[in-house]
């Protein structure tokens, strides 16, 4: 199947403070790339999709302005979480659309202190 | 009404059996139908994907569709302990992909 990669696996940051995490397509152009959070013992729950090259659409309930979603080429799309704070603190996923399946990254495990 | 519902379990099953996992959805309109395993703190990977009424069947894994009664299940046969984890049933409607909670599958060895 194809693969997607992210980075970084975990990270760990101060409140207040903004991280981005990248989604890479790396055998394949992805004109779309979705974006999931998933908290424990939960389902994972879109937060947006990412188109290729015009604004992602964000799920009812998402901040835009605090989870910025640019996907500047076919391979690449980056989440930037601003102004974390500790509810922040989640597994965030990527996947990438190839014909009618869906392939995922590895995840980032989120901790805000 | 969640749009996808699966029993949180867990389901507890030996080695060697078949493990029974049960999903309904809410979307009658929805077309395709998928399975995701997810071990934990890994991200869910792709098992199996069901458009069609009726049984679909790779290796150790039966999936079956009934669209009427809005219904999907996966069934796993001869149980090992490595198919311990949870489950995912993910429904696809317009654009989306909408996951239930999950299954967690214990197999004792």
């Amino acid at each position: 199947g194809a693969v997607v990669s992210q980075h970084p696996s975990w990270v760990i940051c101060k409140s207040g403070t903004s991280v981005k995490i990248e989604c890479r397509s790396l055998d394949f152009q992805a004109t779309t790339m979705f974006w999931y959070r998933q908290f424990p013992k939960q389902s994972l729950m879109l937060m947006a999709t990412s188109n290729e090259g015009s604004k992602a659409t964000y799920e009812q309930g998402v901040e835009k302005d605090k989870f910025l979603i640019n996907h500047a080429s076919l391979t690449l799309s980056t989440l930037t979480v601003t102004s974390a704070h500790p509810e922040d603190s989640s597994f965030y996923i990527c996947s990438a659309r190839v014909m009618t399946e869906q392939f995922f990254g590895p995840g980032t495990r989120l901790t805000v202190l | 009404q969640k749009e996808v519902e699966q029993n949180s379990g867990p389901l507890s099953v030996p080695e060697g059996a078949i493990a029974s996992l049960n999903c309904t959805y809410s979307d009658r309109g929805s077309q395709s139908f998928f399975w995701y395993r997810q071990y934990s703190g890994k991200s869910p990977e792709l098992i199996m994907f069901i458009y069609s009424n009726g049984d679909k069947e790779d290796g150790r894994f039966t999936a079956q569709l009934n669209k009427a009664s809005q219904y999907v299940s996966l069934l796993i046969r001869d149980s090992q302990p490595s198919d311990s984890a949870t489950y995912l049933c993910a429904v696809k409607g317009d654009y989306k992909l909408s996951f239930g909670a999950g299954t967690t599958v214990t197999v004792r060895a």
